[in-house]
């Protein structure tokens, strides 16, 4: 599959945890890019690493990447309530111009 | 305010017509798309267009055909080709469409119901 796959489907933690969602994919990439879907919202942008970057910061989000194991994780510290919603990794091949892969989500519930 | 606005919220619509998803971005981004979201699955792409009088095909582009006559416009209709349209869809627009560096942009989508 050219697409990320998020794991796991399914996350429920407590106010001031923190929550870890974790993307595979397949082929080589140029970037990789985190967002958020509120249900029944359309989506938002969080975050975007490049290929050649290993971490990145904004906020409560940590991202990285590992080329390598072709993975990448998202990392929400000190959860609320307000971060419940659908996240979502997609993919970015060099070699595909117009194409965003997306993966099925991991569903985020954050508990007060 | 900068957005891109998709119309209807809701649309329902009789097997065997055709209808039409608006999309309306005023951010001046030349790339625009178009994606179909099922109960429990990602986004899959329908058609994308990187500039005006321009698009490609997606992945599920059957039973669907966009234009491209302005920058700022996209729509997508639905024709009755499309044998199960029922779906969340959603419009993006970004700057370009290289990806290189440069961030989607969606609306809120429209929920296509067939009765």
């Amino acid at each position: 599959s050219q697409q990320g796959e998020e794991d796991p489907q399914a996350l429920s933690i407590q106010e001031g945890e923190n929550a870890t969602m974790n993307c595979s994919y397949k082929t080589s990439i140029n970037n990789l890019q985190w967002y958020r879907q509120n249900s029944g919202r359309g989506l938002v942008h969080l975050i975007l690493i490049r290929s050649n970057e290993r971490e990145k910061h904004s906020g409560r989000l940590r991202v990285t990447l590992d080329t390598s194991k072709k993975s990448s994780s998202l990392l929400i510290t000190a959860s609320r309530a307000a971060d419940t919603a659908s996240y979502f990794c997609a993919v970015v091949r060099g070699s595909t111009l117009g194409r965003l892969y997306f993966g099925r989500g991991t569903q985020l519930t954050v508990w007060p | 305010d900068g957005g891109i606005t998709q119309s209807p919220k809701y649309l329902f619509r009789k097997e065997g017509q055709n209808v039409t998803l608006s999309c309306e971005q005023n951010l001046n981004h030349d790339a625009m798309y178009w994606y179909r979201q099922d109960p429990g699955q990602g986004l899959r792409l329908i058609y994308y267009s990187q500039i005006v009088n321009d698009f490609q095909k997606g992945d599920i582009a059957e039973g669907y055909s966009v234009s491209r006559e302005k920058k700022e416009s996209f729509p997508l209709t639905v024709t009755s080709a499309q044998k199960n349209p029922t779906a969340f869809y959603l419009c993006a627009s970004s700057k370009t469409g290289e990806w290189i560096s440069t961030e989607a942009f969606f609306g809120q989508g429209t929920r296509l119901t067939v009765v």
